[in-house]
């Protein structure tokens, strides 16, 4: 299996600051293409999750421009360039190039 | 707009197999652009995804749970079905369903989700 390592498990963040998380794979998520076997989602309390990016950078529909995606291969990131207080949650990263698998969860907070 | 609401037994007893039953609405379960799949929550806990179906003819699991699993398609009810025997306490949690696009390739996300259904396996 591929191992999603997400980092930090949690993360407190004062509205309008920037926020940034990690998502390392043990094998490389890079298609011959240049697109990423990568996804992001954000699962609000008491929610189902929601795709926020999908295949590395590309934003979901309706998602807000402030959420981008970056990264290729084994590292990636998440970045809210100023966090508001509905941006708390759960983020998941996952990977589907094989038997899909998630990371374990970055919980952020507001300060 | 496209619309997934799971159904399904909230308590199953060990051993027996857990059934859950997911409906589609505002689109079509027949498309070819699309799997559809299952993912699964334990209480306090992350998400695990349990399997994928495309079309009624490919499947594909999770290997931890492959010997158990079964994902199905009814076209004329435009639904999909989970079914997960010898269940356990370990199986406790909130079954997601989800629309996988497929973007070609091989490349897929989860891009529609259902509210989720909460599964209890006890005695």
């Amino acid at each position: 299996d591929i191992v999603m390592t997400q980092s930090p498990f949690s993360l407190p963040v004062t509205p309008g600051e920037p926020a940034s998380i990690s998502c390392r794979s043990s094998q490389s998520l890079l298609h011959s293409n240049g697109y990423n076997h990568l996804n992001w989602y954000l699962q609000k309390p008491g929610q189902s999750p929601q795709l926020l990016i999908f295949l590395g950078s590309n934003r979901a529909s309706g998602v807000p421009d402030r959420f981008s995606g970056s990264g290729s291969g084994t590292d990636f990131t998440l970045k809210i360039s100023r966090v508001e207080a509905e941006d708390v949650g759960v983020y998941y990263c996952m990977q589907t190039l094989q038997t899909f698998t998630f990371g374990q969860g970055t919980r952020l907070e507001i300060k | 707009q496209l619309q997934l609401q799971e159904s399904g037994p909230g308590l199953v007893t060990p051993s027996e197999t857990l059934s859950l039953t997911c409906t589609v609405s505002g689109g079509s379960i027949s498309s070819t652009s699309y799997y559809w799949g299952w993912i699964r929550q334990p209480p306090g806990k992350g998400l695990e995804w349990i399997g994928s179906i495309y079309y009624s003819t490919t499947t594909y699991y999770t290997p931890s749970l492959k010997s158990r699993v079964t994902i199905s398609v009814d076209t004329s009810k435009n639904q999909f079905s989970l079914k997960l025997s010898s269940v356990t306490a370990a199986d406790t949690a909130v079954y997601f369903c989800a629309r996988q696009a497929n973007w070609g390739s091989g490349l897929f996300y989860m891009d529609v989700w259902g509210k989720g259904s909460t599964v209890t396996v006890s005695s």
